[in-house]
């Protein structure tokens, strides 16, 4: 079985430039979660889709941070503008339902500088 | 706000002994609980967990246990081995909840050396 894919695995920007992630869950898994995991932290939820629609985006900072999931399967998330402080692994995951076990892709290293 | 605290950055075993990693949480609507493991490089893997109506599972060397009163679990690695070395996510999640959101601690890194 296939694993949650993500790319790029890294991505060096500077300040105010945009950036774009992406993310395909495994094959029927009706969940997919963005998390932001800063170093020396634990992951932290940035957005949840069951199928494509948005079930808890209020981490998100919505002001310089967007995300969809069209046709319920793939997902972007982006960044304009990035700041130095957006620099962590973003971690894409997916899960059957809700309240069910995540699995979680290798993830995307940003730095910002 | 921390709602699930790790509160030991780092812990080192010998090789062959027992890893004791623990966990405390905050919020008492938590009935679900999760250890995942990470590798550098790579994403969180699933390792183990327990449901709130327990106080113990057990798989194969990994064991959690669950202390509802104290709000507090524990994940014991016996005997701990080389490759256990790694990044231990505690999480927790209130399946009442319809939203399903997975509360992570910030990580403990067990080292085992030979």
């Amino acid at each position: 079985e296939a694993g949650v894919a993500q790319s790029p695995r890294y991505k060096i920007i500077e300040k105010r430039q945009s950036v774009a992630f992406w993310c395909n869950p495994i094959s029927g898994h009706a969940t997919l979660y963005w998390y932001q995991q800063i170093l020396g932290q634990g992951p932290k939820l940035l957005i949840q889709f069951q199928n494509n629609g948005v079930v808890d985006d209020s981490q998100l900072p919505k002001d310089r941070f967007s995300a969809e999931r069209l046709k319920g399967v793939d997902s972007t998330l982006k960044i304009q503008p990035a700041k130095l402080e957006d620099s962590a692994v973003y971690l894409c995951a997916s899960s059957p339902g809700p309240n069910e076990k995540l699995f979680f892709g290798s993830g995307t290293q940003l730095s910002v500088l | 706000d921390q709602q699930v605290k790790q509160n030991s950055p780092s812990l080192s075993v010998q090789e062959g002994r027992i890893s004791i990693l623990n966990c405390d949480y905050t919020n008492s609507m938590f009935d679900y609980f999760l250890w995942y493991k990470k590798y550098p490089a790579e994403g969180p893997t699933f390792l183990i967990s327990i449901s709130s109506i327990k106080d113990k599972n057990e798989d194969g060397r990994f064991t959690v246990f669950l202390n509802k009163s104290a709000k507090h679990l524990s994940l014991h690695i016996v005997p701990s081995q080389p490759g256990d070395s790694a990044v231990y996510f505690c999480a927790a999640i209130s399946r009442g909840s319809t939203l399903g959101r997975l509360y992570f601690g910030r990580g403990t890194q067990l080292t085992v050396w030979p």
